[in-house]
């Protein structure tokens, strides 16, 4: 596609319930990138891939937080028994090359509610 | 750790008048500096980036911003804002050796009104 797709564009989970978030780069970028991104905030990085390899995994706040690359494109970001400091909305983007000068490219955003 | 400054939380200025947003960042390195915009409904999307060079760039819609180093600022401008400049922008900062993930400020709602 065009641009990066994620889906769904909004999740309503219960208390303690999995959720699992989807995202679909630009077709070709070697670079993936999560983000969360609380109400009023900017975006806060989660973790990064580079292909198939999780290169980075600083920013999940917790062992329920979990990501995946297997084939070095679609991604998806889990969330192990969710709780209401989870909801957020959850930016991936992508960059063609792995250089820090890269600009990112943004999806819309999944829009995650733990009630 | 390494983080960005938005001073200015929600501006309101009328179409015509001129903008400045202010960021700063934390020293950590070689950066690379980077507005974006987010419409109303839209993904983010890049205004203007810096990454070496002439510290005055020029992006998309007449934005511009000047990197100052020895005030760790990137400020972003324009001159005569117009209605469709309604948004919220965020300044982020990517330092070299950090896999490139953005350290992003927590935005500024910028309205413009007619």
């Amino acid at each position: 596609g065009a641009g990066v797709s994620q889906s769904p564009r909004y999740k309503v989970a219960k208390r303690g319930q999995d959720v699992a978030l989807r995202c679909d780069p630009i077709s070709g970028h070697v670079s993936l990138f999560w983000y969360q991104q609380a109400l009023g905030q900017g975006p806060e990085f989660l973790t990064y891939f580079q292909n198939e390899a999780q290169l980075d995994k600083s920013g999940l706040p917790s062992d329920r937080f979990f990501a995946e690359r297997p084939e070095g494109s679609v991604s998806t970001l889990k969330i192990q028994r969710t709780q209401q400091e989870d909801s957020a909305v959850y930016l991936c983007a992508s960059s063609s090359r792995t250089f820090s000068n890269q600009p990112q490219h943004f999806g819309d955003g999944t829009r995650l509610s733990i009630l | 750790a390494q983080s960005v400054s938005q001073h200015n939380h929600h501006v309101i200025l009328s179409e015509a008048a001129s903008l400045e947003l202010g960021c700063n960042y934390s020293y950590g390195g070689t950066v690379n500096l980077f507005w974006y915009v987010q419409y109303p409904g839209q993904h983010l999307q890049l205004l203007l980036k810096y990454f070496s060079g002439d510290p005055l760039v020029k992006g998309i819609k007449g934005f511009e911003a000047e990197f100052i180093k020895s005030k760790f600022s990137f400020n972003l401008r324009k001159p005569s804002v117009q209605w469709s400049d309604t948004a919220e922008y965020f300044c982020a900062v990517s330092y070299t050796g950090t896999a490139s993930k953005l350290t992003f400020g927590t935005g500024t709602r910028l309205q413009v009104t007619l």
